[in-house]
């Protein structure tokens, strides 16, 4: 078993829908949670970092962190074609090591 | 200045050339990271730099030479690479670590896209 599952897609939707992206964790010992959002051929690009259950909002992003369940999501509200792209969740255990464990990333399509 | 950059955006070498991938970032951060991203596949983490040392080897081969002259630029030496090798190159850096669980978010580059014929 992974240490972090993510539903590798590929998802479509039309503009304007709500987009809700998953990841599984295994490893309690995650406590730091980050967003990335990634376009064809260049570099991630951090959109949430959270470190405590509950929900962070940022414009049309939410991160939501549930330590108890393992569970994290980003939703996307009135997804734009823009939007198009794989997202990465990225887990990091606390203590120095500074080591980030991806998931496989989710490729998204809006439809316009 | 809130950005990492990386130079060159892309490299075509030989598997017996030598070159150099460099990686600046003028944000204060005190780590720095390599990593290696193959096609539809999440980064895979090569080092780890904290405050100039080496702290962190992913069990990279020795044709992967890391350095750190100082604390804003990271440079991978590149020799005798193979056709495997071939990938995206991404440097990341975070914040040092903080109050309330800040310094363990990283920054990506655009990475250099190495192609080894």
């Amino acid at each position: 078993q992974k240490e972090v599952e993510q539903d590798p897609g590929p998802l479509s939707v039309p503009e304007g829908a709500i987009v809700s992206l998953n990841c599984t964790y295994s490893n309690s010992a995650f406590q730091y949670f980050m967003w990335y959002r990634q376009y064809s051929r260049k570099g991630p690009e951090l959109l949430m970092y959270t470190y405590s259950s509950g929900n962070k909002e940022d414009g049309r992003f939410t991160a939501q962190v549930d330590k108890s369940s393992k569970y994290i999501s980003l939703f996307i509200r009135d997804s734009q074609p823009s939007d198009s792209a794989t997202y990465l969740c990225g887990l990091c255990t606390s203590g120095s090591a500074r080591q980030l464990t991806f998931g496989s990333g989710t490729q998204l399509t809006v439809l316009p | 200045d809130t950005e990492v950059t990386q130079t060159p955006k892309h490299l075509v070498m030989g598997m017996t050339n030598k070159k150099s991938l460099k990686c600046e970032q003028h944000m204060g951060h005190r780590a720095m990271y390599w990593y290696k991203q193959k096609a539809k596949k999440p980064p895979e983490l090569m080092f780890v730099y904290s405050y100039e040392k080496l702290s962190i080897n992913e069990s990279v081969p020795s044709r992967f030479s890391p350095e750190c002259p100082n604390s804003s630029l990271l440079n991978l030496h590149l020799h005798a690479l193979q056709p495997e090798d071939s990938a995206l190159y991404l440097c990341a850096s975070s914040p040092p670590v903080g109050t309330s669980g800040r310094g363990n978010e990283q920054f990506f580059g655009p990475g250099t896209r190495l192609t080894v014929l």
